[in-house]
């Protein structure tokens, strides 16, 4: 049971755009989020977190936005590098259980020069 | 400094084989975790040790799965016998708390 989805498996961009990466959860509990990046051969690394009372969270290029309303969630990159291409999860965990971060499935962002 | 540190990084070998996947965490970090990716399930947390404790080893496949963690330094995940829906690749990652994990590498396990 997925409670974390990335509908979009993949993300073509040209340099120097806007990236935009969606991330939808079903468990209302979930009140801490999460984007890792992932380049081949290497372990996730952590990106940039959101709170849940909070709507946004902005760190250099990168902005995550919340909407908990909709249990949506956003990545923005701007503008895009090529050093961006990578495979970015959206992962979620709730304050009960915070060890246990719930992953979405990822999607492969390719920037085109 | 050293990130968490995993080996081997690419592990083949043949079903029915015990498997052992080693894990160094970074030096500090009280929590270890284990975590399996696979096409079919994405990221999924297997075990989660505290202070060398397991706490949480619900996600653990089947009792062909054990995870131990002799001292702050070093873990292990064991398979056995192995089979070949355990291909996958195998995360470890540390922190001090919970949140703020670091992962490794991985370890890229193929069982024929």
């Amino acid at each position: 049971d997925q409670q974390v989805k990335q509908n979009s498996p993949s993300l073509s961009v040209q340099e120097g755009r806007i990236s935009i990466l969606n991330c939808d959860y079903t468990n209302s509990m979930f009140d801490y989020f999460l984007w890792y990046k992932k380049y081949p051969a290497e372990g996730p690394t952590f990106l940039i977190s959101i709170s849940s009372i909070k709507d946004k969270n902005e760190d250099g290029r990168f902005t995550v936005f919340l909407n908990k309303s909709a249990k949506h969630l956003s990545l923005h990159i701007v503008p895009s590098q090529p050093g961006d291409s990578a495979v970015y999860f959206c992962a979620a965990s709730s304050s009960s259980n915070d060890y246990k971060l719930s992953f979405g499935a990822g999607t492969t962002v390719t920037v085109r020069a | 400094d050293a990130g968490v540190i995993q080996s081997p990084r690419h592990e083949v070998t043949e079903m029915g084989q015990e498997v052992t996947l080693r894990c160094k965490p970074i030096s500090g970090h009280n929590s270890l975790f284990w975590y399996r990716q696979t096409m079919m399930r994405g990221l999924e947390l297997l075990i989660y040790f505290n202070n060398n404790v397991p706490i949480d080893d619900s996600g653990m496949p089947e009792d062909r799965f054990s995870a131990k963690m002799p001292n702050a330094s070093f873990s292990t995940l064991k398979i056995q016998p192995s089979e070949p829906r355990d291909s996958a690749v195998y995360f470890c990652a540390s922190s001090l708390g919970t949140v703020g994990k670091h992962f490794g590498d991985g370890t890229r396990l193929s069982i024929l």
